[in-house]
């Protein structure tokens, strides 16, 4: 139980493109989605929580604008990243909680590459 | 400000060689500290929560324990499929937010 699938697993673009990653929860009514961001043997650092069917609250330094987050249902929640430059180039994974006592559960993460 | 810390950074074992990866916390008001298994180029996979002080947690040759300071993760005779990033994180009583540690890199060696 507890399944959250993340995709695509890796995308490669051109600068100024803007990418979608979708993460949904399997087998759970995930109340709330994170959003994290991992760069080489570093920790992860939480972009955004978002709520379904509200607006996601963003960490500081997390551009709001440039990292939209749209969590509308309780299984699905997106991140796009617009005007995807270089320096976005990161792993990116999401995670899901059912809420309450529950732990986050999380995808297998999205390797994005700006060229 | 809240904060976790883990370590040693890398931790290199033979194969059945046990050991003890800590995780040292500070946090206004403890909700709940989760230890993750990560593998390269994966997302985090759940292990276990612990929510109180003295509380233990085992799964197959791993144990977790807590304190009001810091949790342990025990590795008994670990295998060479043991070998990944292990995460821990803590998650405060105030706006439940989850922070979590840079990570121990644990290699087994056959």
């Amino acid at each position: 139980g507890a399944v959250v699938s993340q995709h695509p697993s890796w995308v490669i673009c051109k600068s100024g493109t803007s990418v979608k990653i979708e993460c949904r929860s399997l087998d759970f009514q995930a109340t709330t989605m994170f959003w994290y961001r991992q760069f080489p043997k570093q920790s992860l650092m939480l972009m955004a929580t978002s709520n379904e069917g509200s607006k996601a609250t963003y960490e500081q330094g997390v551009e709001k604008d440039k990292f939209l987050i749209n969590h509308a249902s309780l299984t699905l929640s997106t991140l796009t990243v617009t005007s995807a430059h270089p320096e976005d180039s990161s792993f990116y994974i999401c995670s899901a909680s059912g809420g309450g006592d529950q732990p986050q559960h999380f995808g297998d993460g999205t390797r994005l590459s700006i060229l | 400000e809240d904060q976790v810390t883990q370590s040693p950074e890398a931790l290199r074992l033979q194969e059945g060689e046990s050991s003890s990866l800590n995780c040292s916390y500070t946090v206004s008001g403890l909700r709940g500290l989760f230890w993750y298994r990560q593998d390269p180029g994966k997302g985090p996979e759940f292990l276990f929560t612990l929510y109180s002080a003295g509380e233990e947690k085992e799964k197959e040759r791993l144990k977790a324990t807590l304190t009001k300071k810091e949790s342990f993760l025990h590795i008994t005779a670990p295998k060479p499929e043991d070998s990944a990033t292990y995460l821990c994180a803590v998650e405060n009583t105030g706006g439940f937010k989850t922070i979590f540690g840079a990570g121990t890199r644990l290699f087994v060696k056959a």
